[in-house]
């Protein structure tokens, strides 16, 4: 069984919609979370970063957190059609070792 | 400011050749990682750099070394290049913050062919 489990989708929306995208993971000592968004052949690029259980905003983006369960989850208001990616989530113990999801890849139809 | 830059960009190698790749890190930055990235897959942890040691490293073998410099620049060396290690190799740095989180940003990455 993997650490973080991600479901690879894809995903297809259509614009103006509520996009959940979810992780779930097996180890306890994690503490950093966070999620990537990534273009096609690019690198991926930070998008929100949180510490223990809880939520966090930025613009269009929430993520939250919820150790009890093991579960996170980022949502993305009204998409668009720039949102198309896959999107990675990330988690760290300490120290900065990335244990990484498969990535979902999202697509946001016009 | 600059982000953080890998070279080069693609690079085509024969199994059983060596590879070295470069990274530079963003401005300010003192950790470099490294990962590699199978296609549709996630980035898997290669190793760390901080201080010019190696302070971490996953689940890799030796043929996979590195090397951070005074200006806090790094190289990933392979040897005996395997198919298997045809991949997207991803560079990752970061700032210790005194919280002890390490926000990691990433290049764009070297695409690694070994045919």
């Amino acid at each position: 069984q993997k650490e973080v489990e991600q479901d690879p989708g894809p995903l297809s929306v259509p614009e103006g919609a509520i996009v959940s995208l979810n992780c779930t993971y097996s180890n306890s000592a994690f503490q950093y979370f966070m999620w990537y968004r990534q273009y096609s052949r690019k690198g991926p690029e930070l998008l929100m970063y949180t510490y223990s259980s809880g939520n966090k905003e930025d613009g269009r983006f929430t993520a939250q957190v919820d150790k009890s369960s093991k579960y996170i989850s980022l949502f993305i208001r009204d998409s668009q059609p720039s949102d198309s990616a896959t999107y990675l989530c990330a988690m760290d113990t300490s120290y900065g070792k990335l244990t990484f999801g498969q990535g979902t890849i999202l697509t946001v139809h016009p | 400011d600059a982000g953080v830059t890998q070279s080069p960009t693609h690079l085509i190698k024969t199994r059983g050749q060596q590879v070295t790749l470069r990274c530079s890190p963003k401005s300010g930055h003192d950790t470099v990682s490294w990962y590699q990235q199978a296609l549709g897959q996630g980035p898997q942890f290669i190793f760390q750099y901080y201080e010019e040691e190696e302070r971490q490293r996953g689940n890799f073998p030796d043929r996979f070394s590195g090397h951070q410099f005074p200006n806090y620049s790094s190289e990933l060396n392979v040897n005996a290049l395997l198919l298997g290690d045809s991949a997207l190799y991803l560079c990752a740095s970061s700032l210790v913050r005194v919280s002890g989180s390490y926000e990691q940003y990433f290049g764009p990455g070297t695409r690694l062919t070994v045919t």
